[in-house]
């Protein structure tokens, strides 16, 4: 069965970077795109962007554009998500999920969360 | 970027109701739409994409509809697990927004 495994919470003092990571199983992981969502604390979803499993082609939202890098590696079948010059309002649960092969491609599955506390 | 709201922000309803919820998008999206369900520490499930394809595993209980920039989403008889907050989302335009969230309670 599909699943996508997140690394552990994390806390983080401003200014500095979080890495988290996604790890796939049970489908082949270079047919599917792989996106970042986060929650803030009693808040709605927060798309940040998308990374192709295939060639590595990325898509930021504008948001986050020269603060975040997602990357994979196929070797280990895990995508990643860095996110650099933390501020308080990072605080949230980030998500990975997988995208449908077709369009639109919805995401069909999702991981646990992360929890990012940054705090100083 | 495509803008999407969402109503009620807040629904009471008991089990067995017929529930809608409806999401408009700021332009149009064609049927390029999701819901998702997402519960109390948990994260998001699709319910729903291309508007109105059911993704596997669904109860037939829930429905969506619409096309353009008007969407529903309808629960025919509520069940006790369907208490949750529901989202949509878009999938036209990069970057792939979400509505704010409709939450389902008890009445």
């Amino acid at each position: 069965q599909v699943q996508l495994v997140q690394s552990g919470t994390e806390v983080k003092k401003p200014g500095a970077s979080v890495k988290v990571s996604c790890k796939a199983s049970g489908y082949i992981f270079t047919n599917h795109a792989i996106s970042w969502v986060r929650q803030a604390p009693g808040q709605g979803l927060e798309w940040m962007g998308w990374i192709s499993a295939y060639d590595g082609n990325t898509n930021y939202a504008q948001k986050f554009k020269g603060r975040v890098t997602m990357t994979t590696d196929t070797s280990t079948r895990t995508a990643y998500m860095e996110l650099r010059s933390l501020r308080s309002d990072d605080t949230a649960v980030y998500y990975c999920a997988r995208q449908l092969s077709k369009d639109p491609d919805p995401f069909d599955y999702w991981g646990q969360g992360t929890l990012v506390t940054v705090s100083s | 970027d495509i803008q999407l709201t969402q109503s009620p922000s807040f629904l009471s309803a008991s089990v067995g109701d017929r529930v809608t919820i409806t999401c408009r998008a700021s332009q149009g999206i064609g049927s390029s739409l999701a819901w998702y369900q997402q519960k109390p520490g948990k994260a998001p499930e699709l319910l729903i994409y291309a508007a109105s394809t059911l993704q596997s595993g669904v109860p037939s209980r829930f429905s969506g509809r619409g096309s353009g920039t008007e969407f529903t989403l309808t629960i025919s008889s509520l069940q006790p697990e369907d208490f949750a907050t529901y989202y949509c989302q878009q999938l036209n335009n990069y970057p792939r927004t979400f509505g704010p969230g409709t939450k389902v309670d008890v009445k």
